[in-house]
């Protein structure tokens, strides 16, 4: 069993949808919760970082995290055709040694 | 406030030739992350670097592979005698050094493809 299971997709969702992506995860240790957006042949973008657990927003996007069940999520709002990309999420007990989920491939259709 | 930059963003080497990929943290950055990505694969830790330190290097295979960061210049991974399943994208990334501030930050990748 892989330590981060994330649903690899591909989802496609209309444009102006609201978009909900998880992982869950067994390590009990973890304890810093972060969501990269990858467009292809490019570098992970960090979008959001949260510790332990709790919701936390920026612009469109919400990430939250549940430790009692294991499961972190990521929700984008009023969803654009740019937000089409693999969406990554990561985690650690001690945010150095990162353990990535395999990623989601997300389109937007205009 | 300039990104991670790693160089070169693409680099060719045949069967048993010595691959040097590059990477400058940003700045205010003295923390740094190697990681691999295997084509249809996630991204894997394989080595943490702060300066003239390696920190943990538990994901960095045993034989051909090493890192360094020295007190001046960039971070670098090195693969000695490279073989075929050595092809991936390298992706380096840093976090701040302030305290409480454990946010990795990630370069555009260097893309191996060995021959």
């Amino acid at each position: 069993q892989k330590e981060v299971e994330q649903d690899p997709g591909p989802l496609s969702v209309p444009e102006g949808a609201i978009v909900s992506l998880n992982c869950t995860y067994s390590n009990s240790a973890f304890q810093y919760f972060m969501w990269y957006r990858q467009y292809s042949r490019k570098g992970p973008e960090l979008l959001m970082y949260t510790y332990s657990s709790g919701n936390k927003e920026d612009g469109r996007f919400t990430a939250q995290v549940d430790k009692s069940s294991k499961y972190i999520s990521l929700f984008i709002r009023d969803s654009q055709p740019s937000d089409s990309a693999t969406y990554l999420c990561a985690m650690a007990p001690r945010a150095q040694k990162l353990v990535f989920g395999q990623g989601t491939r997300l389109t937007i259709n205009p | 406030n300039a990104g991670v930059m790693q160089n070169p963003r693409h680099l060719v080497r045949r069967r048993g030739q010595e691959a040097r990929l590059r990477c400058s943290p940003m700045k205010g950055h003295s923390h740094v992350y190697w990681y691999r990505q295997l084509p249809e694969e996630g991204l894997k830790f394989m080595v943490y670097l702060q300066k003239e330190n390696i920190i943990d290097e538990s994901g960095m295979p045993k034989e051909r592979f090493s890192a360094e960061f020295p007190k001046e210049g960039p971070s670098i991974l090195r693969i000695q005698q490279v073989v075929r399943g050595d092809s991936a994208a390298y992706f380096c990334a840093s976090s701040p050094t302030e305290q409480g501030r454990n946010e990795q930050y990630f370069g555009p990748g260097t893309r191996l493809t060995v021959t």
